[in-house]
């Protein structure tokens, strides 16, 4: 079981650019998030999704779209980069039974916006 | 508002010093509390949650209502200890809201 799998690991990227991170779990968990990790500024949220087919705003969502067209995936896609987006993003789900409300983390992707 | 703070960005001990990992937070309602952990080059993984009321790896923290406080405590630090701890709460759905972390250093 992979648990949660994020792609790329990283990335470098010019301004203006689109980019989608993807985030895949075989769990079968309802829900999921992306978060952003900045230094000093802890983990915040961007969108979530709490079951297949809907979606919804964090606190950080501006320049950043998601969607989840199935259990599984749950992509991040920025429209056009900005270095503000320089961070390294989560993805995340939120287990089920008994792991309620226990969020499972992927490894990361740790994006540079130039 | 719904917040967490973490007073401390950095705690350096020693080994088999007492740590404590301050939380504190502003939740109207009954929240769930947590505290993850990030060790280097590894993904965060949930440490503890208040309901358990259980230690993990020698770490206990104990929710004070009273106090809106949710400390991670351990009474012998090890090196192996050293990692960023987030403490978090549960709010917006199930999402959560995390304080801005603590690094916890542990030299010999």
């Amino acid at each position: 079981i992979a648990g949660i799998t994020q792609a790329p690991t990283s990335q470098i990227l010019a301004a203006g650019r689109r980019m989608t991170l993807r985030c895949t779990q075989d769990m079968r968990h309802n829900a999921m998030y992306w978060y952003r990790q900045d230094l000093g500024l802890g983990l915040r949220l961007i969108h979530y999704s709490n079951t297949a087919g809907t979606t919804g705003k964090g606190e950080v969502p501006d320049g950043y779209s998601v969607s989840r067209a199935n259990t599984d995936d749950f992509p991040l896609t920025l429209a056009s980069a900005v270095p503000s987006q320089t961070s390294v993003y989560f993805c995340a789900s939120n287990g089920q039974g008994a792991f309620y409300n226990e969020q499972f983390f992927g490894p990361g992707t740790r994006l540079t916006v130039l | 508002a719904q917040r967490v703070t973490q007073p401390e960005k950095l705690l350096s001990v020693f080994k088999g010093a007492p740590v404590e990992l301050k939380c504190n937070y502003s939740y109207s309602g009954s929240p769930e509390l947590f505290w993850y952990v990030q060790y280097s080059r590894q993904r965060l993984q949930l440490l503890l949650r208040h309901i358990s009321r259980e230690s993990i790896k020698g770490f206990t923290a104990d929710l004070n209502k009273g106090e809106t406080s949710f400390h991670l405590k351990k009474p012998f630090a090890q090196e192996e200890d050293s990692a960023m701890y987030y403490c978090a709460l549960s709010g917006l759905g199930t999402a959560l809201i995390f304080g801005k972390g603590t690094t916890l250093s542990v030299s010999s």
